[in-house]
């Protein structure tokens, strides 16, 4: 069981240009999303999506965009690339329940630098 | 939205030693308060969660407690190994499932 890859693994990039984060899962999780870690701010989520489908904004969505075709792909976009996306970007997923847990399982992360 | 302190921001440890990760949280509304380890180049792990109606959780040598009126929550680590060293991270959520997370706390476990 693989549970959750993204691609790639790290990526150097030019400002301006346009980028795809992949994320896959195959636990069948209703839910999943996308985090961008820097140092000493911890975990900030970007977007969200809580089933195929749907979307949502996180805590700092602003110059990204993600979609939910399926179950398993939660793609991350960055439109036109700045130097401040240069982040670790982590993709995760969960099985939310009514009873409020909310385990999320985590990629192995994509490390983006923009030059 | 939730607003999740963590302190301290580093800890260094004598092998065999505890370790205490304390945070906070604002939203009376979180239920829910996982901790993560994450290792160097990896992604953050579950290693213990505990929900608002329990006060404390273990598992084997970590451990968990809550206090919903002080609104804090602490990781404890006891008998630590060099296995241990690793950032950990807290985290809370709330009704709409997110997780708000903690900055993370640099473990170093000295042998």
């Amino acid at each position: 069981i693989a549970g959750i890859t993204q691609a790639p693994t790290s990526q150097i990039l030019a400002a301006g240009r346009r980028m795809t984060l992949r994320c896959t899962q195959d636990m069948r999780h209703n839910a999943m999303y996308w985090y961008r870690q820097d140092l000493g701010l911890g975990l900030r989520l970007i977007h969200y999506s809580n089933t195929a489908g749907t979307t949502g904004k996180g805590e700092v969505p602003d110059g990204y965009s993600v979609s939910r075709a399926n179950t398993d792909d939660f793609p991350l976009t960055l439109a036109s690339a700045v130097p401040s996306q240069t982040s670790v970007y982590f993709c995760a997923s969960s099985q939310q329940r009514t009873s409020g847990m909310n385990e999320q399982f985590f990629g192995p992360g994509t490390r983006l630098t923009v030059l | 939205g939730e607003n999740v302190e963590q302190h301290p921001s580093t800890l260094s440890v004598q092998e065999g030693d505890s370790a205490v990760i304390k945070c906070t949280y604002s939203d009376s509304a979180s239920n829910y308060f996982p901790w993560y380890k994450q290792e160097l180049g990896k992604g953050p792990q579950l290693i213990i969660d505990i929900r608002s109606n329990v006060g404390e959780k273990k598992d084997q040598r970590i451990a968990v407690t809550l206090n919903k009126t002080a609104k804090h929550f602490s990781l404890h680590i006891t008998e630590t190994q060099p296995e241990d060293s690793a950032v950990y991270f807290c985290a809370a959520c709330s009704n709409d499932y997110k997780l708000s997370f903690g900055a993370g706390t640099t473990v170093t476990v000295r042998a």
